[in-house]
């Protein structure tokens, strides 16, 4: 059972927007930033968002991030087929002093 | 750029121990200020992070498997390590070797990644 909590699917038609939430508590997420992957199966995850909002080069900006108390929401806009994967959101749990992840969102492009 | 590369058994007896290696290139890991560290992802599964090394050997592991978790590093062969023992069949997982976004512990985000390694537990 993971630490953090995210709906495990979400779906949405190609060219819309899709919001996935991960839902924590004040010793990880209240407390700590959040990072967000993409995982395409059979492949390795793939940084998205750092810093709560930030994106490493390369990451289009249709993919933000957003923060707020002990929840982070992980925004898609202008759906691709290629988007379909599964995401995962991270952070950092100062009381048991681990990396804790969500466990994952299916997003499927309809 | 940084590469990261897992090897290791991909199949490993019930009781044994698992061992991996992960071998870095684009960085020297005696000389970077990063951990370096191990995420598993049982088959159609979530993530779970086991832990992450300090060249200098100070570590943090995930509580849940601090009892049989060990990890190393060996800077001669800009190599570090994971070694899980009694391990089950719930130990069944991709294993990825991974570098932090971020210096220094509490890293919660990684950058780089390799591959991944299948080490299916079974007799």
């Amino acid at each position: 059972q993971s630490v953090l909590t995210q709906p495990p699917s979400v779906s949405a038609a190609p060219g819309q927007k899709v919001a996935i939430s991960c839902s924590g508590s004040s010793s990880d997420i209240g407390n700590n930033p959040v990072s967000w992957y993409q995982q395409v199966p059979g492949t390795a995850p793939k940084l998205l968002i750092y810093d709560n909002t930030e994106r490493p080069s390369g990451i289009p900006d249709r993919f933000s991030g957003s923060k707020s108390g002990t929840s982070a929401t992980l925004g898609i806009t202008g759906l691709q087929t290629g988007d379909e994967a599964d995401y995962y959101c991270g952070t950092w749990d100062s009381s048991l002093s681990v990396v804790v992840f969500g466990g994952g969102t299916k997003m499927t492009v309809l | 750029q940084v590469q990261l590369q897992e090897s290791g058994p991909g199949l490993v007896k019930p009781s044994e121990t698992l061992s991996l290696t992960c071998t870095v290139s684009g960085d020297s890991i005696s000389s970077s200020p990063y951990y370096w560290g191990w995420i598993r992802q049982p088959p159609g599964e979530g993530l779970e992070w086991i832990g992450y090394i300090y060249y200098r050997g100070n570590v943090y592991y995930n509580p849940s498997l601090r009892s049989r978790v060990t990890l190393s590093v060996d800077s001669s062969k800009n190599q570090f390590s994971l070694r899980l023992n009694s391990v089950t069949a719930a130990d069944t997982a991709v294993y990825y070797c991974a570098r932090p976004g971020r210096v220094g512990p509490g890293a919660e985000y990684f950058q780089h990644w390799g591959q991944g390694a299948l080490v299916t537990v079974s007799s």
